[in-house]
C-alpha cells in the first residue's frame, strides 16, 4: 500500500516556467489537499477538494490551480513560477471529513530561480 | 480567524529529560478539532494525537502525553525521558467542526533536538 504519493521530490525551475506537480492516493480518501511548507511558518493551506470534481481555495492559493478529475489524483499547477513559490509542498489526503488526520505524501521541495 | 501559536521555535534537550511543547490556539468556534504531528528529520509529517473540543481528558500513550485545556485554549505535548529519536519538528494544528486534516490550520512548528 504506497499511501498517497508525489513527484517528483525534487525539481528546479526557471522564473515564468510552469509546472504540475503530481500526487496520487491509493486509499480511496474522499478528502484531498496541497500544503506549503516555508521555514518558520508551518504548513499552509494551498487548494483543497472534497470529492472528483469539487476543489476549493485555502490559505494561500494564488498562483497555483488545481483539478480534481479522479478521486485517485490531486495534481498542483503552478502557472508562471516565482521564487516565492520557492518552498516544500505537501500533498495529503483524508478518509473522512470531521477530524479525521491527514496522511501526507514525502513532500516536493521545489526551488524557482 | 483561527491561528494556532507555538511560541517555542527551538528547544535543545538532553536525553532522559522530559519536556513539554506549548500550543495555543484561538478560535471563535465552540467546537473544533486539535491535531499534533510530527515531522523527523527525513521529512516526512506523522500523526501523533486528535483532540476534540468536548474531551479535555489527558492522554497519555507511552512516553508521550498531552494536556488539553479549553480554559487556557491550549494543547501542550510532553515527552517523558526524551530520547534522541524524538529529535524532529513537532507541529501543532486546528481544524473546525466540519473539517479535519484536509484542512487545517497549522502552527509554525517547535524544533526539538535531543542530544545524547
Amino acid at each position: 500500500n504506497a499511501g498517497v504519493t508525489q513527484t517528483p521530490k525534487f525539481q528546479v525551475l526557471k522564473t515564468g516556467q510552469s509546472m504540475t506537480l503530481q500526487c496520487a492516493q491509493d486509499m480511496n480518501h474522499e478528502y484531498m489537499s496541497w500544503y506549503r511548507q516555508d521555514p518558520g511558518m508551518g504548513l499552509r493551506l494551498i487548494h483543497y477538494s472534497v470529492g472528483a470534481g469539487i476543489t476549493d481555495q485555502g490559505e494561500v492559493p494564488n498562483g497555483y490551480n488545481v483539478s480534481r478529475s479522479t478521486t485517485e489524483d490531486f495534481p498542483l499547477r503552478l502557472l508562471s513560477a516565482a521564487p516565492s513559490q520557492t518552498s516544500v509542498y505537501f500533498c495529503a489526503s483524508s478518509p473522512g471529513r470531521r477530524g479525521t488526520e491527514a496522511f501526507f505524501g514525502q513532500g516536493t521541495r521545489l526551488t524557482v530561480v | 480567524a483561527q491561528k494556532v501559536t507555538q511560541a517555542q521555535t527551538e528547544i535543545s534537550v538532553v536525553e532522559k529529560e522530559d519536556v513539554t511543547l506549548d500550543c495555543v490556539y484561538e478560535t471563535r468556534d465552540t467546537t473544533y478539532y486539535l491535531f499534533w504531528y510530527k515531522q523527523p528529520p527525513s521529512g516526512e509529517l506523522v500523526f501523533l494525537i486528535r483532540r476534540n473540543s468536548f474531551d479535555e481528558q489527558n492522554e497519555i500513550s507511552g512516553r508521550y502525553s498531552w494536556n488539553f485545556q479549553k480554559s487556557t485554549s491550549s494543547f501542550n505535548f510532553t515527552i517523558t525521558a526524551s530520547q534522541v529519536v524524538d529529535s524532529a519538528v513537532y507541529f501543532c494544528a486546528l481544524s473546525d467542526w466540519n473539517t479535519g486534516g484536509f484542512k487545517t490550520i497549522f502552527g509554525a512548528g517547535t524544533r526539538l533536538f535531543v542530544k545524547a
